[in-house]
């Protein structure tokens, strides 16, 4: 059964930092890996989609990276802003006609002005 | 334009009651999903629909009725309500089934039962 772990579950940085939020996965046989934002009120946004067979993708100031072998991933977020405070999810998906979305609980991101 | 809209976005209702949560896609996508929330912060699918045909259907109590009219519209109709379904649900959709097609959710509807 796929697990997906993310931690901490909250994360504080004072604006202008580099961050990395990490995230985790038992199975490695997926086939793509999603970050989403989770903002109050206004659902899931899709940040970044990763194939298994991508090591890499990049959006403006975020770059996420998927070592598929040993079950990780980063989402990197440069130059942080306000604007940036939101719960950012994992997710995983296998192949397979019925597979599923599996999310990890999210890390809470809060940019200090 | 909202690309996935729920109704209501809020909900608090006693035990007991029966209820619906209405979504709609304006994507001309295939597949819609209903996804639950709970308070520990987990989001897990409940139900899958493909042209307007059910594909998953997890392991959810059978008060929790999803209907799909077309395939624009996925509702979720929950009888007998219960204290643990506090919950946010949240609607999604995507072009079609499968792992290659990127999802995308709706606002969700916070839904507390007293």
């Amino acid at each position: 059964k796929q697990e997906v772990t993310q931690i901490p579950a909250a994360l504080s940085v004072p604006e202008g930092e580099n961050l990395v939020l990490n995230c985790s996965f038992t199975d490695s046989a997926i086939y793509n890996l999603q970050w989403f934002r989770q903002d109050p009120g206004k659902g899931l946004t899709s940040l970044l989609l990763i194939q298994s067979s991508q090591r890499e993708q990049t959006s403006g100031r975020l770059n996420a990276s998927l070592d598929k072998s040993s079950g990780r991933s980063t989402l990197y977020i440069a130059a942080s802003q306000p604007g940036d405070s939101a719960t950012y999810l994992c997710a995983v998906r296998r192949g397979g006609a019925n597979s599923k979305l599996t999310f990890g609980k999210g890390i809470t991101l809060s940019v200090r002005p | 334009d909202t690309a996935v809209s729920q109704t209501p976005k809020y909900l608090v209702t006693q035990m007991g009651n029966d209820k619906s949560i209405k979504c709609e896609q304006n994507l001309g996508h295939d597949t819609m999903y209903w996804y639950k929330q709970d308070s520990k912060k987990f989001l897990k699918i409940m139900f899958s629909y493909n042209n307007k045909e059910l594909i998953i259907n997890e392991t959810v109590p059978n008060r929790f009725s999803p209907k799909s009219p077309d395939k624009a519209h996925l509702n979720l109709h929950i009888n007998s309500l219960e204290l643990g379904d506090s919950a946010v649900y949240f609607c999604a959709s995507s072009q079609d089934w499968g792992p290659a097609y990127e999802q995308y959710f709706g606002p969700g509807t916070r839904l507390t039962v007293t």
